[in-house]
Parts: C-alpha cells; structure tokens; sequence
C-alpha cells in the first residue's frame, strides 16, 4: 500500500530562486494539505487542495501557491525563495469525503534549503 | 497568542520515569484532538487521539477537557525509545468537509539510560 511520496527529498536554492514540490497521495484519498515546519517549531498549514482547487488557505504570501492534478497529486510553488523559507515541507494527505481520526497520513518531507 | 500552546520543553527524564505533557487550545470550534510522535528530521505520525472519557494505549494516557481547552499525554515507564517530540495537535473544521490539523510548537522528550 502505497503511502505519500514526495519529491525530491532534499533541495538547496539560492536566494530569488523558484522552487517546486511535488506530492502524490495515498492510495484512496483524494485531498491534500501542505505544511511548512521550521527548525523547532511544528509544522504550519499553508493550504488545501480537492478537486484542483485550493480550499483551506493559511498566513502564507502569495508566493506560495500550488496546484492539483486530476490523479490528485499535488505540487508547492515557492517564487522569489527567502533565507526564512529553508524548512521542512510537508505534505499530508486524506479523504474529502468524511474526517477520520488519524485519516491523515503524512509524507517524509521536502527538506529545503535557501542560500 | 498561538492556537495551540504547549510546554516548551525539552523533558530530560530517566528511563521508567512517569511524564506528563500538557496543551491548551484557544478556539472552541476545535473538534478533533490528538498527539502526534516526531523523530528527529522525520515526519509527524499518529500516537493517539484525544477523547473527552480519556483513552489509554499501552503506557501512554490521553485526556481532553473540553470546558477548560486542555489536553494531556502521560507516558508511564519511559522507554529509551520514547524520546522523540511530541505535538499536539487539533482539527478544526470548516464549510462542507474541508478541515485543517493545527499544531502545537511541539515538546522534545530525551529519555536518559
């Protein structure tokens, strides 16, 4: 049973660059959520998408955004990258359809570095 | 003040010590409440959610007091294999089925032989 894949797993940008993450979810789900984690702070909601359309949105500047494909994969589009963007990108997926106690199943994580 | 508030840690405790981790939330709209485990440059998993009865799994204890926003997690009989960070965490809900998880800051547990 395939779980969340994200890709790639480790990425170091430069300042003004442009970077995207990619997500695909677990097998049956059909929604996915992106959070940003900081070095030791917990992860925070930048935003939700189903049916490639974004539903949730956190505190997250314009810059971030992303899209939904119709095989419910998910990709994180970072513009303009800054020093404070290096974290733990996460993606977490789970079913529309009815919240489930501990129906979100999380991915390993994009780790991001800015230089 | 953020949404979900904990102990900042971090714990040191000897193996088979009892330790207990406290987390307030601010919005009672909240409906959902659980306690993820953290390794160290790894993703959140599920430990256990958080009902209003209290449930127990194994050495690990949780309680949700709903009136007074609070949430617990008691380890009895630390393990070395229980160090970790551990984070609380709510789901909300919104129009329709669309909800979000909110997490706390998260409280490191270093369990010492």
């Amino acid at each position: 049973d395939a779980g969340v894949t994200q890709s790639p797993t480790h990425l170091i940008k430069t300042r003004g660059q442009q970077v995207t993450l990619r997500c695909s979810p677990k097998s049956g789900h059909d929604t996915v959520s992106w959070y940003q984690q900081a070095l030791g702070q917990g992860p925070q909601f930048i935003f939700q998408y189903y049916e490639e359309e974004e539903r949730q949105r956190g505190n997250f500047p314009d810059r971030f955004s992303g899209h939904q494909f119709p095989n419910y994969s998910s990709e994180l589009n970072v513009n303009a990258l800054l020093l404070g963007d290096s974290a733990l990108y996460l993606c977490a997926s789970s079913s529309y359809s009815g919240f489930l106690p501990g129906g979100y199943t999380f991915g390993s994580g994009t780790r991001l570095t800015v230089v | 003040r953020k949404e979900v508030e904990q102990d900042p840690g971090p714990f040191n405790v000897p193996e088979g010590a009892t330790v207990a981790f406290n987390c307030t939330y601010s919005n009672s709209a909240s409906q959902s409440f659980f306690w993820y485990r953290q390794d160290c440059r790894k993703e959140p998993k599920l430990l256990m959610s958080v009902y209003s009865s209290g449930n127990e799994d194994g050495r690990f204890t949780a309680q949700l007091n709903r009136a007074s926003q609070y949430i617990s997690l008691l380890i009895r009989d630390s393990k070395l294999s229980d160090s970790a960070t551990y984070l609380c965490v709510v789901n909300r809900a919104y129009g329709g089925a669309t909800n979000k998880l909110i997490f706390g800051t998260g409280t490191l547990l270093a369990v010492q032989p």
